[in-house]
């Protein structure tokens, strides 16, 4: 079946500096790939996606790649910043007997340092 | 107003109670889901539903029952609330291929 894996956290950051969230799949065929974020108190909302290889999504300075070689879609940011402290997961659509049914990563928690 | 609408947003009851929550949207998405969220176990599915006359059980639906009473509504039941159903419960919708679209959650504690 389908199944995303992705780093455990969390990952601690001093603030501006640069963010990998490794995101790894597995899945038949082509899926659509996704980060979501969830901020304290909220529910998840979609950050960026991707809908076939070698696509980037992008988003709030916020980037990741469609690999389908590595089966990965690592999220990166440049210089982070103390908003960006949250849960970030990753999942994908694929479709399974016809029916779309989403997967998710277990998150991974960003704290940003002043 | 919220796209995604979950009611209550804070629960506390007892052991063997009923609870109901309710989720209601204004996206227009057929498609409408009910998770749990647990520290460290990131997102779990308990039911989904294609449109009004189609439920189907997700990865972990004992102990849950849902109805989806129209296109836009969609209530999870706990028949008996037992202490290990205490969670964050989040519904969500989305067309066929596209993102999910959640609602802030509900959080539940079952003493």
């Amino acid at each position: 079946g389908n199944s995303v894996t992705q780093m455990e956290g969390p990952v601690t950051l001093s603030e501006e500096a640069f963010l990998t969230i490794n995101c790894t799949y597995t899945a038949t065929g082509y899926p659509s790939l996704f980060w979501y974020v969830q901020y304290p108190g909220e529910g998840l909302q979609l950050l960026l996606k991707a809908t076939k290889a070698d696509d980037k999504g992008s988003n709030k300075g916020f980037e990741a790649t469609y690999r389908k070689e590595t089966t990965s879609f690592h999220l990166e940011k440049g210089s982070v910043q103390v908003s960006d402290s949250a849960v970030y997961f990753c999942a994908l659509s694929h479709a399974s007997g016809g029916s779309y049914i989403p997967t998710f990563g277990r998150g991974t928690s960003l704290i940003v340092h002043p | 107003d919220a796209d995604v609408t979950q009611t209550p947003r804070n629960r506390i009851t007892k052991t063997g109670k009923r609870i109901m929550l309710e989720c209601s949207q204004t996206k227009g998405h057929d498609r409408m889901y009910w998770y749990r969220q647990d520290p460290g176990l990131g997102l779990r599915l308990i039911y989904y539903s294609f449109d009004v006359k189609d439920i189907n059980k997700g990865e972990i639906s004992d102990g849950y029952s849902v109805s989806r009473q129209a296109q836009a509504k969609f209530s999870l039941s706990l028949e008996s609330a037992i202490p290990n159903q205490t969670a964050l419960y989040f519904c969500a919708t989305s067309d066929l291929k596209g993102p999910q679209h959640f609602g802030d959650g509900t959080r539940l504690s079952i003493l």
